[in-house]
């Protein structure tokens, strides 16, 4: 199975900020590395597929960079509503698998 | 838009067979793979499995001995049975589609997740 690694685990950030996470997987993934935000009690959503590419509808201050086993995903200007716990995922080879996650909270 | 909607027992005994079924609606089931994922309470996504609507089929090999998925596209449903559950599966399940440009294939549409105890 790929690992995937995310750090940090958890970030506390004020509205404005630009924020970074990061994902790094055990073997080349070339892009296949999704990412998706979920709030409490909710089911997760698309932000960024094949590690660059903006799902429809979502803000443009998200960003995805990266290839490899590197990946970043940026938020530009932190808003209120990104309040919430972000997972990467590859889908290069199945088992499918995620990362665990970095929860962004308010600083 | 497409809409997923998980249906089944929120509660099983252990050493019984989990049975969930995902109901698609505001489109086709065809042509798509379908997901099942489960989060334990305060944790992580583990992916359990995929189908096409084909029927083939990609299990978790974690889980590949007591899962099984079938599609009905008459009904635009797809399921999951997990046979022999214990506290450990306890978690929320949630169903999803999966996408793909070119061969990148998401999750692009999930639904609201259900909630299963595994408890006696």
């Amino acid at each position: 199975d790929i690992q995937m690694t995310q750090s940090p685990s958890s970030l506390s950030a004020s509205v404005g900020d630009r924020v970074t996470i990061t994902c790094r997987a055990s073997q080349s993934i070339s892009s296949y590395l999704n990412w998706y935000q979920q709030k409490p009690g909710k089911a997760p959503d698309l932000l960024i597929y094949a590690a660059s590419s903006l799902q429809s509808g979502v803000p443009s201050r998200f960003s995805g960079s990266g290839s490899a086993t590197d990946f970043t995903l940026t938020i530009s200007s932190l808003q209120p509503e990104d309040f919430a716990t972000y997972y990467c995922q590859q889908s290069f080879s199945t088992p499918l698998t995620f990362g665990g996650g970095t929860k962004v909270e308010i600083k | 838009q497409v809409q997923l909607q998980e249906s089944g027992p929120g509660l099983v005994k252990p050493s019984e067979t989990l049975s969930l079924t995902c109901t698609v609606s505001g489109g086709s089931i065809s042509s798509y793979y379908w997901s099942w994922i489960r989060q334990p309470a305060g944790k992580g996504l583990e992916w359990i499995g995929r189908m096409y609507t084909s029927g083939s089929t990609n299990y978790n090999p974690s889980l590949k001995s007591r899962v099984t998925m079938s599609v009905d596209t008459s009904k635009n449903q797809f399921s999951l049975k997990l046979r022999s559950v214990t506290a450990a599966d306890t978690a929320v399940y949630f169903c999803a589609r999966s996408r793909a440009r070119l061969d990148f294939y998401y999750m692009d549409v999930w639904g609201k997740g259900t909630t299963v105890t595994v408890s006696s």
